[in-house]
């Protein structure tokens, strides 16, 4: 079956310092991947997504990834982070065969410091 | 555009109830997912309707659960009985069509909690 692992439960960085959340999925076939981040009572927000192409993908709110297929990952980067990231990140991943349903890695809680 | 929709924000119930929560997806939107998220994890996915038709539902608990979507619209989910462990975040989203690679779009969620 196929499954998210996302290791970090939470991570702590102060503001304007790099952020690395990681992101790994169960071999399969094309995966189709995305990462969403959610606040405190809010739905989720997709930032970025990667279907096929160029391996670096550019979100919103200067968010990045990168899709390695032979380290099965998709790992998340903001080169500075802002007070206002403080949030759930959520790693997602859709497979090309099955009816596109998704499955969500249970997320990292990222603190900011001041 | 109006966001997704959802109603109640917040329930309480006893264990042994019944509770029905509703959705409204963005207008033209032909995909409808209804979600749960148990504290501290992802969001499992309980069933997807595509227009007014099921695609999955392989992870919907039938013996309580059930949802419907009328007129390829709006959607209802209902839970008889409640037991504990029903406690979540109940996310309802919607999508354009029915491609993989489509983005979802996420009401604000209905919180229950089953005591």
């Amino acid at each position: 079956a196929q499954s998210v692992t996302q290791p970090d439960i939470h991570i702590t960085v102060s503001e304007g310092a790099s952020l690395e959340l990681r992101c790994n999925y169960s071999y399969g076939a094309t995966p189709y991947l995305f990462w969403y981040v959610q606040s405190p009572g809010q739905g989720l927000q997709l930032l970025l997504k990667y279907f096929s192409g160029d391996t670096l993908v550019q979100g919103i709110k200067g968010f990045e990834a990168e899709f390695k297929r032979s380290q099965s990952s998709f790992n998340l980067r903001k080169p500075s982070v802002h007070w206002s990231d403080a949030a759930e990140y959520f790693c997602a991943v859709v497979y090309n065969t099955n009816a596109g349903k998704s499955t969500f890695g249970d997320g990292t809680t990222l603190t900011v410091k001041p | 555009e109006a966001g997704v929709a959802q109603s109640p924000r917040y329930k309480i119930i006893e264990k042994r109830q019944s509770v029905a929560f509703w959705c409204n997806p963005i207008s033209g939107h032909a995909t409808l997912y209804w979600y749960q998220q148990i504290l501290g994890q992802g969001p499992k996915l309980l069933i997807q309707f595509q227009n007014n038709g099921v695609v999955d539902d392989s992870q919907l608990p039938k013996d309580r659960f059930s949802a419907e979507r009328l007129k390829g619209v709006d959607s209802t989910l209902k839970i008889q009985p409640a037991k504990l462990e029903d406690s979540a975040v109940y996310l309802c989203a919607s999508s354009r069509g029915g491609a993989k690679t489509n983005e979802q779009f996420f009401g604000p969620g209905t919180r229950l909690t089953v005591l």
